[in-house]
């Protein structure tokens, strides 16, 4: 079983649609969250950093973490065809990002 | 502020052959980390350095190796090139303390022919 299970999708959506992402993790060491977009043939570019449980707001963007039950999601609103891309979840410890798969997101005009 | 500069940013070698990848982190950052990205492993974790000491390595084989300078500069050495071996290598900077976040640069992509 894998540290971070992610579903890979894809995940196609029409444009203005919520999109939801999440993630399950089995190490109760990781304690820090963060997610990642990344386009084609790109390096991954920091979304959203997290600690706490609870959720954090950053514009569209909204994370939420769950430790008890070793959950996170991501959810963008108002989505838009620019909001295309893989989003990857990942999580620290002892200075290692483990991934998730990865889910394609197509937002559809 | 610049990002993570890696170089070059495609490679194409032959089997057999070695190769050395470079990383230059935000400035200010004393970590540096590398990934192996590809699309039957997703991204795998190679090994982290801070202050020119590797911290973290991950489950790869002693072909692959790394270093990290005074300057935080890091490279990425691989030796004995395989087919497998072809891949998007990441690397990310973070200013090395645990509850911080990771930036990546935009990858070297290698083919090993």
């Amino acid at each position: 079983q894998k540290e971070v299970e992610q579903d890979p999708g894809p995940l196609s959506v029409p444009e203005g649609a919520i999109v939801s992402l999440n993630c399950t993790y089995s190490n109760s060491a990781f304690q820090y969250f963060m997610w990642y977009r990344q386009y084609s043939r790109k390096g991954p570019e920091l979304l959203m950093y997290t600690y706490s449980s609870g959720n954090k707001e950053d514009g569209r963007f909204t994370a939420q973490v769950d430790k008890s039950s070793k959950y996170i999601s991501l959810f963008i609103r108002d989505s838009q065809p620019s909001d295309s891309a893989t989003y990857l979840c990942a999580m620290i410890d002892d200075y290692k990002l483990s991934f998730g798969a990865g889910t394609t997101v197509t937002v559809r005009a | 502020k610049a990002g993570v500069t890696q170089t070059p940013r495609y490679l194409i070698k032959t089997r057999g052959q070695q190769v050395t990848l470079s990383c230059s982190p935000i400035s200010g950052h004393r970590s540096v980390s590398w990934y192996q990205q590809t699309p039957g492993q997703g991204l795998q974790f190679l090994f982290e350095y801070f202050s020119e000491t590797q911290r973290n390595k991950g489950n790869f084989p002693g072909r692959f190796s790394g270093r990290q300078f005074s300057n935080s500069r890091s490279e990425m050495n691989v030796s004995t090139l395989e087919l497998g071996d072809s891949a998007l290598y990441l690397c990310a900077s973070s200013t090395g303390y645990r509850d911080t976040e990771a930036f990546f640069g935009q990858g070297t992509r290698l083919t090993v022919v």
